[in-house]
């Protein structure tokens, strides 16, 4: 099992809708979590960053964490075509490793 | 402004020819790490190294060496790539033991190996 599952997609939406991304982790003690977004031909950068459970909201972007059920949440409202673009999570596993999800692949339509 | 940078940006080799990804960062962090991307599989590390002449593997290291004799470079090395190396690399830097930063990632390298 790996450590972090995120659906790949590719997830398209047309403007204006929530988004939805998600990711599980195997790991309960992980406490560190993170949301990058990668634009075509850049590196990732960070989005949100959560500690332990509960929610985090940034603007249009709230980041939610489920420790029971080790579920890792990014919502998305009134998505943008600038939002298009690949989302990763993330987990610090509290040394010098950071582990991610494959990516999700998200298309807003205009 | 801060900045990691990976050269070059694009790469096509043949199977065998030595090679070398540079990268060099301007934050003073200790902490930097090699990443490749592939589809489905996300980012996996390579290498990293916690300060000067200090490196460790990550989870996919075959076939890559590493050195760090500067705090502001890392180069990837491929003494004799093959194709499965073909992928998106990146670099990327981290202000150690501030679990609240972000890893500072570059632009990408993309290598073809045929």
């Amino acid at each position: 099992q790996k450590e972090v599952e995120q659906d790949p997609g590719p997830l398209s939406v047309p403007e204006g809708a929530i988004v939805s991304l998600n990711c599980t982790y195997s790991n309960s003690a992980f406490q560190y979590f993170m949301w990058y977004r990668q634009y075509s031909r850049k590196g990732p950068e960070l989005l949100m960053y959560t500690y332990s459970s509960g929610n985090k909201e940034d603007g249009r972007f709230t980041a939610q964490v489920d420790k029971s059920s080790k579920y890792i949440s990014l919502f998305i409202r009134d998505s943008q075509p600038s939002d298009s673009a690949t989302y990763l999570c993330a987990i610090n596993t509290g040394g010098f490793k950071t582990i991610f999800g494959a990516g999700t692949r998200l298309f807003v339509k205009a | 402004e801060a900045q990691v940078t990976q050269n070059p940006r694009y790469l096509i080799t043949v199977t065998g020819k030595k090679l070398t990804v540079t990268c060099s960062q301007n934050m003073n962090h200790e902490y930097m790490s090699w990443y490749r991307q592939d589809p489905g599989l996300g980012l996996r590390q390579i290498y990293y190294s916690m300060n000067v002449e200090v490196t460790d593997k990550g989870d996919v290291p075959e076939g890559y060496k590493v050195s760090r004799k500067e705090k502001r470079n890392f180069p990837l090395i491929l003494e004799s790539p093959s194709p499965n190396q073909t992928s998106l690399y990146f670099c990327a830097t981290w202000k150690s033991g501030d679990y609240n930063s972000p890893l500072h990632f570059g632009n990408g390298t993309r290598l073809t190996v045929t």
